[in-house]
């Protein structure tokens, strides 16, 4: 995934908001993903934006996007511990999706 | 439902052996990837799979093959295991592009491979 650039790690307290920033390289790409991955466990969609679209909500969770400056983040309010997990932003391009490293994300009670 | 179930979970192999890593996955989807998970460098695809009978190079094929049984099966091999194929593997699944339902990757729980 050396296309997509993410932060490796954030910690933030219960009850916070957590900002997780994604960078990519490929103004092809149609959509834009989140996957979070449990200890343990596979990958599993948790959002995602179309490249026309600027923002999507989807009741915690924000997606905003630039696709001047290839930048998407991921805001989740009030960060509860359940949200502790490894966090990929994801593009696609044609047959392939490209992963970002993985955002570990810690939430202190 | 099971969606993709890879096996094994976990494997131990010493240098030089060889195994074959197992994906099967029952949404009748088209493509199938294989994926390699380590620390700090996300996942890197090794090979996919757009559709029953096709197989094609991903960013990190080198020590591996691969083989698309029939629609549901796509199994990863290691013909001479290396220390430097220590990882996690990911099998994943999607169906056909153009809506974004079917172009959401659905993946297995993991085989967490050492070598040693």
């Amino acid at each position: 995934g050396e296309d997509v650039e993410q932060s490796l790690f954030l910690s933030v307290r219960e009850g916070d908001s957590s900002v997780i920033n994604c960078t990519y390289t490929d103004s092809s790409s149609t959509y834009l993903y989140w996957y979070k991955q449990e200890p343990g466990a596979g990958l599993q969609l948790l959002t995602y934006i179309f490249s026309n679209m600027d923002m999507k909500q989807d009741q915690r969770l924000t997606v905003l996007l630039n696709k001047k400056d290839k930048h998407l983040s991921l805001r989740i309010a009030d960060t509860q511990t359940g949200d502790s997990a490894i966090y990929f932003c994801a593009e696609s391009i044609n047959n392939d999706m490209r992963f970002g490293a993985g955002t570990r994300l810690t939430v202190k009670p | 439902n099971a969606g993709v179930t890879q096996t094994p979970k976990f494997q131990v192999l010493k240098t030089g052996q060889s195994m074959t890593l197992q994906c099967a996955q029952d949404m009748n989807h088209n493509s199938m990837y294989w994926y390699r998970q380590d620390p700090g460098m996300g996942l890197r695809l090794i090979y996919y799979s757009a559709s029953e009978g096709t197989t094609d190079k991903g960013e990190v094929p080198n020590g591996y093959n691969v083989s698309r049984l029939n629609k549901r099966e796509f199994s990863l091999r290691l013909e001479s295991a290396a220390p430097s194929q220590t990882s996690v593997y990911f099998c994943a699944s999607s169906g056909h592009r153009g809506h974004i339902e079917d172009t959401e990757a659905f993946f297995g729980q993991g085989t967490r491979l050492t070598v040693v």
